[in-house]
C-alpha cells in the first residue's frame, strides 16, 4: 500500500490557462474525495465520488471546475480559465465504507499557482 | 450545513508540557463522525484521533486523547508529554454520516501548534 498519490505536486501556469491534477487513491478504496487548501486556512470539501460515480458537489465549485473518476480507480479534477483566485494547494483523499470508520488518508497535494 | 470553529489561531508550549486544543462544531445531524488531523510543515494530513458521535466514551490514542462534550458540541484535543514532532497545523473535522453515505469532511481554520525545545 503504497497510500495516496497526487501529481503534480506544483503547478505554475498563466491566467485563463487549463490545467489538470490526477489523483491516485489506496487500490482497495472506493471513496475519493477532492479538496481546496487556501493559505492559513482549512481545506475545503470540493467533490466526492464512490466507485466511478460524482456523489456530492460543493457549491464552490464553479462551471469552472470538472472532475472524473471513469473507472473508479484514479480521478482527475480540470480548472478551465483559471483565475488568480484558484491558487491553492488541492487536495485529494480516499477512504471505503468497508471499515465503517470514515477515516480519510490524504495525498500530499497539488500546490498551483496562477500568474 | 455543517461549522467546525477552532479560536485559537496559535499555541506554543515547552516540551513535555500538556496542551489542549479547542475545537466546537455545530451540525443539526444526529449521526456524525469528530477528528483532530495533523498537517506538519510541507508534509501531507494524518489522522491524530477520531471520536463517533454516538460513543460517549472519550478517544486515547497513546498521547493523544479527547474531550468530547456532546450536548455543548464541544472536542477538544489534549495533547500529553508534547513533543517537538507535534510541532503542526492541526484541524479539527466534522464528517455527518447520512442515509447516502458519507459526505465530505467540514475543517476548522486550524491551530499551529508549536513545541519549543
Amino acid at each position: 500500500d503504497t497510500g495516496v498519490s497526487q501529481d503534480p505536486r506544483h503547478k505554475i501556469t498563466k491566467r485563463g490557462q487549463n490545467v489538470t491534477f490526477r489523483c491516485d487513491p489506496i487500490s482497495e478504496h472506493n471513496r475519493l474525495y477532492w479538496y481546496r487548501q487556501t493559505l492559513g486556512q482549512g481545506p475545503e470539501f470540493l467533490t466526492y465520488f464512490q466507485n466511478e460515480a460524482q456523489l456530492e458537489k460543493s457549491r464552490l465549485l464553479s462551471d469552472r471546475f470538472s472532475a472524473e473518476r471513469p473507472k473508479g480507480s484514479f480521478s482527475t479534477l480540470e480548472i478551465q480559465r483559471t483565475e488568480q483566485g484558484d491558487s491553492a494547494m488541492y487536495l485529494c483523499a480516499s477512504d471505503t465504507e468497508l471499515t465503517g470508520s470514515y477515516e480519510q488518508y490524504f495525498g500530499p497535494g497539488t500546490r498551483l499557482t496562477v500568474t | 450545513a455543517q461549522t467546525v470553529t477552532q479560536s485559537q489561531p496559535e499555541m506554543s508550549v515547552q516540551e513535555a508540557e500538556t496542551v489542549t486544543l479547542s475545537c466546537t462544531y455545530d451540525t443539526s445531524e444526529s449521526n456524525y463522525y469528530l477528528f483532530w488531523y495533523k498537517q506538519p510543515p510541507s508534509r501531507q494530513m494524518i489522522l491524530v484521533i477520531r471520536q463517533e458521535a454516538y460513543k460517549q466514551q472519550n478517544a486515547t490514542e497513546n498521547r493523544f486523547s479527547v474531550n468530547f462534550q456532546k450536548a455543548a458540541k464541544s472536542f477538544s484535543l489534549k495533547i500529553s508529554d508534547s513533543q517537538l514532532g507535534d510541532t503542526a497545523m492541526y484541524f479539527c473535522a466534522l464528517e455527518v454520516v447520512t442515509g447516502g453515505g458519507a459526505d465530505g469532511l467540514t475543517f476548522g481554520k486550524g491551530t499551529h501548534l508549536i513545541i519549543q525545545p
